[in-house]
């Protein structure tokens, strides 16, 4: 089974402050998922990648395949980031694992 | 994107009860759908995989007689939780992925409270 582990678990910004979050896995993967998950529970995928980078307005994330290793960055943070950010690898079936994540407070 | 949804929101239901979540694609078919579900502080976990046609297969740990799950359709998967009781309240996320594809579509979630 594959181990995901994030860090921080914590994360309190300024706004404005550029942020990282990491994510590492134990067993090598296909692609792997970075997904944000608001107060109310509900999740909004973010990404899914497989090698490199991708980019998303503020949000970028990189991956590197041989380190089993990703990072979700925020630029130019703003309260409404505030949220969970999780990483997820999927399984050989497609189940997805997901790591602890990341409670993120961005203060204005 | 492709689109599921999952109903209710929220449900409070009495212990000994029984309550059912659906879980739908509404613009791809998925022949798999995974249940998830999330106790306060933890992370998601995976809880079952359902199948179109054939019998969902439960992660260790998961009673599969107290969570019955139906793939009925390429399109709508159900999760029927059998006799709550309030150690079953959790919120419980479904997610269907893409043919072909490494994508994941995941529902709104199901928030379930049992007195």
């Amino acid at each position: 089974k594959n181990e995901v582990e994030q860090s921080p678990q914590n994360l309190t910004a300024q706004e404005g402050e550029f942020i990282t979050i990491n994510c590492s896995y134990s067993v090598g993967i296909s692609a792997l998922h970075w997904l944000q998950q608001h107060p109310g529970g509900g999740i909004v995928s973010l990404f899914m990648l497989s090698s490199g980078k991708k980019k998303h307005g503020r949000l970028i994330a990189t991956i590197n395949i041989q380190e089993k290793h990703s990072s979700l960055h925020i630029t130019a943070s703003h309260p409404r980031d505030s949220a969970v950010y999780i990483c997820a690898v999927p399984g050989s079936a497609r189940q997805l694992t997901f790591g602890s994540g990341t409670q993120l407070t961005v203060l204005p | 994107g492709a689109v599921v949804s999952q109903h209710p929101s929220w449900v409070i239901c009495k212990s000994g009860t029984s309550v059912k979540i659906e879980c739908r694609s509404l613009d791809f078919q998925a022949t798999t759908m995974f249940w998830y579900r999330q106790f306060p502080k933890q992370s998601l976990m995976l809880m079952a995989t359902s199948n179109e046609g054939s019998k969902a297969t439960y992660e260790q740990g998961v009673e599969k007689d107290k969570f019955l799950i139906n793939h009925a359709s390429l399109t709508l998967s159900t999760l029927t939780v059998t006799s709550a009781h309030p150690e079953d309240s959790s919120f419980y996320i479904c997610s269907a992925p893409a043919a072909g594809v490494y994508e994941q579509y995941f529902g709104p979630g199901t928030r379930l409270t049992v007195t």
